[in-house]
């Protein structure tokens, strides 16, 4: 049982066009979140989203939406896209407070933009 | 501003030997945590472990082992006796609660290789 799915795992596209990444979780965690790793593996929190409600959005581009349709899922839309965006993003959640345990990431998608 | 420093970019060990990876932090909370998550060739982030800022006893899992040390703003790993399969990067994070949230900062990762 796969804990926290992405679609797709790899994602190449030309500058300009508009795309889409899923993400969801089985765990019945009601936290979740976008990070952006780029090409010198530096890991960065994007957007965050606690019971559908977004809860942190750091400074990324109005360009990324994010959008919660329920707990166990997270997409992130991008239009208008850019070299710069050519980064491997991951989904990762969370049950806030009750546990040790920390995030659980997704496996990546890595999206290339040419 | 929360920070984590991993100023190890790259090691390289042999096989069977010890190496310990550091990680400095730097945040003005009282109640934080920490984080460690291993990045292997493969690319997914795999959780080691995580540790409340009240919680300043070391850890030990099998060949893994975490020191704390509030004093020194550091959270260590060590790995005992490498092993190939433990070639990775390795990210060391921190955590502030922001509305009940867990938003992580992550250090610049190291890479450790072992070497047969």
């Amino acid at each position: 049982d796969t804990a926290v799915s992405q679609t797709p795992k790899y994602l190449v596209t030309q500058m300009g066009n508009d795309k889409s990444i899923k993400c969801e979780q089985n765990l019945g965690h009601d936290t979740m979140y976008w990070y952006k790793q780029d090409s010198k593996k530096f890991l960065k929190i994007m957007f965050s989203y606690n019971n559908k409600e977004l809860i942190i959005n750091e400074t990324v581009p109005n360009r990324f939406s994010p959008k919660s349709p329920d707990k166990a899922h997270l997409n992130l839309h991008i239009n208008s896209l850019e070299l710069g965006d050519s980064a491997v993003y991951f989904c990762a959640s969370s049950q806030v407070g009750t546990s040790r345990l920390g995030q659980f990431f997704g496996p990546g998608t890595r999206l290339t933009v040419l | 501003a929360q920070k984590v420093t991993q100023a190890q970019t790259e090691i390289s060990v042999v096989e069977k030997e010890d190496v310990t990876l550091d990680c400095v932090y730097e945040t003005r909370d009282t109640t934080y945590y920490l984080f460690w998550y291993k990045q292997p060739p493969s690319g997914e982030l795999v959780f080691l472990i995580r540790r409340n800022s009240f919680d300043e006893q070391n850890e030990i899992s099998g060949r893994y082992s975490w020191n704390f040390q509030k004093s020194t703003s550091s959270f260590n790993f060590t790995i005992t006796a490498s092993q190939v399969v433990d070639s990775a990067v390795y990210f060391c994070a921190l955590s502030e609660r922001s509305f009940g949230n867990e938003k992580l900062t992550f250090g610049t990762g190291t890479r450790l290789t072992i070497i047969p």
